[in-house]
């Protein structure tokens, strides 16, 4: 089924750990963003991308880097896990048509201990 | 920086109309959408409209648009228990950039 695909679903951290979330999309869309969601914040945004090789920094975006090579994949970086960092992580694919709005993946559930 | 404010919560009875209201501060905002949330899932685009509209209907969701006073409000009638969810507001003054999301209304459905 054509969407947006994220692994994994959950992930348990240590502090100082790295690790790098993973998200793919199948409908060729320009633009990719990763939020974060905590309780009573709604979501926030991390980074996003409006094309291949173009990314900039949204409204929380230390101790994350993205990079992004090809249309279809968007990873996030962690560079080195906080507990401040737990959280689930959503990344939202769009067309260029406000009118098609944003896909979501399921999300990725992070703890870090 | 912009805003996006909402009501946590709203309780109604099965069949009766439901009314989610979102405030926003950015006087620029051009694309304005309701997302839902079920447990355990991602977002759901339900519906959107931009700023030269000021009502959009679609099957049981209504939403209005007051520019002047930056509220958005969604409209959802003959509420069920399915419709039960998480429903944020988001808005963004350049559509593919920076979006920023509402807290969120949890949506209970009463029997």
């Amino acid at each position: 089924n054509a969407g947006v695909t994220q692994t994994p679903k959950f992930q348990v951290l240590k502090t100082g750990q790295s690790m790098t979330l993973q998200c793919a999309q199948d409908m060729n869309h320009e633009y990719m963003s990763w939020y974060r969601q905590d309780p009573g914040m709604g979501l926030r945004l991390i980074h996003y991308s409006v094309g291949a090789g173009i990314t900039d920094q949204g409204e929380v975006p230390n101790g994350y880097n993205v990079s992004r090579s090809t249309t279809e994949d968007f990873p996030l970086r962690l560079l080195s896990a906080a507990p401040s960092q737990t959280s689930v992580y959503f990344c939202a694919s769009s067309s260029l048509l406000p009118t098609a709005g944003y896909t979501f993946g399921s999300g990725t559930r992070l703890t870090v201990v | 920086g912009e805003d996006v404010e909402q009501s946590l919560f709203l309780s109604v009875r099965e069949g009766d109309s439901s009314v989610i209201n979102c405030t926003y501060t950015d006087s620029s905002s051009t694309y304005l959408y309701w997302y839902k949330q079920e447990p355990g899932a991602g977002l759901q685009l339900l519906t959107y409209i931009f700023s030269n509209m000021d009502m959009k209907q679609d099957q049981r969701l209504t939403v209005l648009l007051n520019k002047k006073d930056k509220h958005l409000s969604l409209r959802i009638a003959d509420t069920q228990t399915g419709d039960s969810a998480i429903y944020f507001c988001a808005e963004t003054a350049s559509y593919g950039q920076n979006f920023v999301f509402g807290p969120g209304t949890r949506l209970s459905v009463l029997p």
